[in-house]
């Protein structure tokens, strides 16, 4: 099915370990984004991506690394992961920068 | 101050009732707004965009006061198919830098 899908939609790691959240868009969107979305902190932009090979930094990129080689693939790495990076991670995708399409989110647990 | 505010709620209303939610925007070069609906556990949905001239969608009726600095969502005739957490978004391109701020979201409950 078309669409914008995340993967693993659960995850436990431990404590420095490297962690590789997936997200895939079939739309051909040139805008991808990764957010994180926390209690009291509603939604945050992590990283972004204009266009293949070519990103960003958003409001919160420390500890995390992003790649786009494809249009369709905006891999989210955490290099080593720490436990203020449990969160609920939520990958979106837009031909324009601001109508976002979301994915359905990974929880991610650090222990 | 925070860059976008909105109150958290709940706001809890009876089936049919109106309901009103204001967000507030600090910066004044901000240069698009929207409304999104994300229910429990699930991801943000875009609800509708929010125009100057103010814009109307079925029961949805959103605008926008720059002056002021803030927008509105209302919701006419309220379902209990309505509850949801509804996030204020402002979108801003600052020299090709791309700033999309989300609040932290007003919580309604339709209460039958």
């Amino acid at each position: 099915d078309a669409g914008i899908t995340q993967s693993p939609r659960y995850k436990i790691t431990e404590t420095g370990r490297q962690v590789t959240l997936m997200c895939h868009q079939t739309w051909s969107h040139s805008y991808m984004f990764w957010y994180r979305q926390d209690l009291g902190h509603g939604l945050r932009l992590i990283y972004y991506s204009a266009a293949a090979d070519i990103t960003d930094k958003g409001e919160v990129p420390d500890g995390y690394v992003v790649s786009r080689s494809k249009t369709e693939n905006f891999p989210l790495t955490l290099e080593s992961a720490t436990r203020s990076q449990t969160s609920v991670y939520f990958c979106a995708s837009s031909d324009r920068a601001h109508e976002q399409y979301f994915g359905p989110g990974t929880r991610l647990t650090v222990t | 101050r925070k860059e976008v505010e909105q109150d958290p709620g709940p706001f809890n209303v009876p089936e049919g009732a109106t309901v009103a939610f204001n967000c507030t925007y600090s910066n004044s070069a901000s240069q698009s707004f929207f409304w999104y609906r994300q229910d429990c556990r699930k991801e943000p949905k875009l609800l509708m965009s929010v125009y100057s001239s103010g814009n109307e969608d079925g029961r949805f009726t959103a605008q926008l006061n720059r002056a002021s600095q803030y927008i509105s969502l209302l919701i006419r005739d309220s379902k209990l198919s309505d509850s949801a957490t509804y996030l204020c978004v402002v979108f801003m391109n600052s020299g090709g830098y791309q700033k999309v701020t989300f609040g932290t979201g007003t919580k309604l409950q339709v209460i039958p």
